[in-house]
């Protein structure tokens, strides 16, 4: 079982619809949980991160964890066609430092 | 600009060779990590430094090695180069030893012939 499992998409919307992106985890060491975004043959950008469960909301970006559930997801607002990207989640808590496959996302103008 | 920067952007050379990728950390920074990216595999952790040693290990192949330097600047050294190690690699740099907030380069495309 791989230690951070996301879906990799890709995911195709409409401009202004709400995407949500989710990962699962299966170690409950871990404590930190990141979201990061990369453009394409770019280096991973860190979008958000937190180490509570519940709600992080950052402008039209809300990261949601579930420590019970071992669940984590990303939620995107009124998507733009610049939020297309690929979305990889991520956690740590000891020295591993772990992202998922990330998901592709398209945001159709 | 991530403050983060990795050399060569692009290297293309063939099976057997020797390559050596260099990553200086933004300023401030003492944790440099190396990752790996081909296209079924995703972000693959290789290896971690910290102020000059060496703190966490990932799925390194014997054939690579890497070391960090008292400037902080790191290099990720690949030997023996396979057509299976063509893959971008990244660098990222943090504050900390143990820091949720990576920082990452802009790579180095490698293509092995």
């Amino acid at each position: 079982q791989k230690e951070v499992e996301q879906d990799p998409g890709p995911l195709s919307v409409p401009e202004g619809a709400i995407v949500s992106l989710n990962c699962t985890y299966s170690n409950s060491a871990f404590q930190y949980f990141m979201w990061y975004r990369q453009y394409s043959r770019k280096g991973p950008e860190l979008l958000m991160y937190t180490y509570s469960s519940g709600n992080k909301e950052d402008g039209r970006f809300t990261a949601q964890v579930d420590k019970s559930s071992k669940y984590i997801s990303l939620f995107i607002r009124d998507s733009q066609p610049s939020d297309s990207a690929t979305y990889l989640c991520a956690i740590t808590g000891t020295y591993k430092y772990i992202f998922g496959t990330g998901t592709r996302l398209k945001v159709l103008a | 600009d991530s403050g983060v920067t990795q050399t060569p952007k692009h290297l293309i050379t063939a099976t057997g060779q020797r390559v050596t990728l260099r990553c200086s950390p933004r300023s401030g920074d003492l944790s440099v990590y190396w990752y790996q990216q081909s296209l079924d595999q995703g972000l693959q952790f290789l290896i971690q430094y910290y102020n000059g040693e060496e703190r966490a290990k990932g799925n390194i192949l014997e054939r690579f090695s890497a070391q960090q330097f008292p400037d902080l600047h790191s290099e990720l050294n690949l030997s023996s180069l396979e057509l299976g190690d063509s893959a971008l690699y990244f660098c990222a740099s943090s504050i900390l030893d143990r820091d949720e907030k990576l920082f990452f380069g802009s790579g180095t495309q490698l293509s092995v012939l």
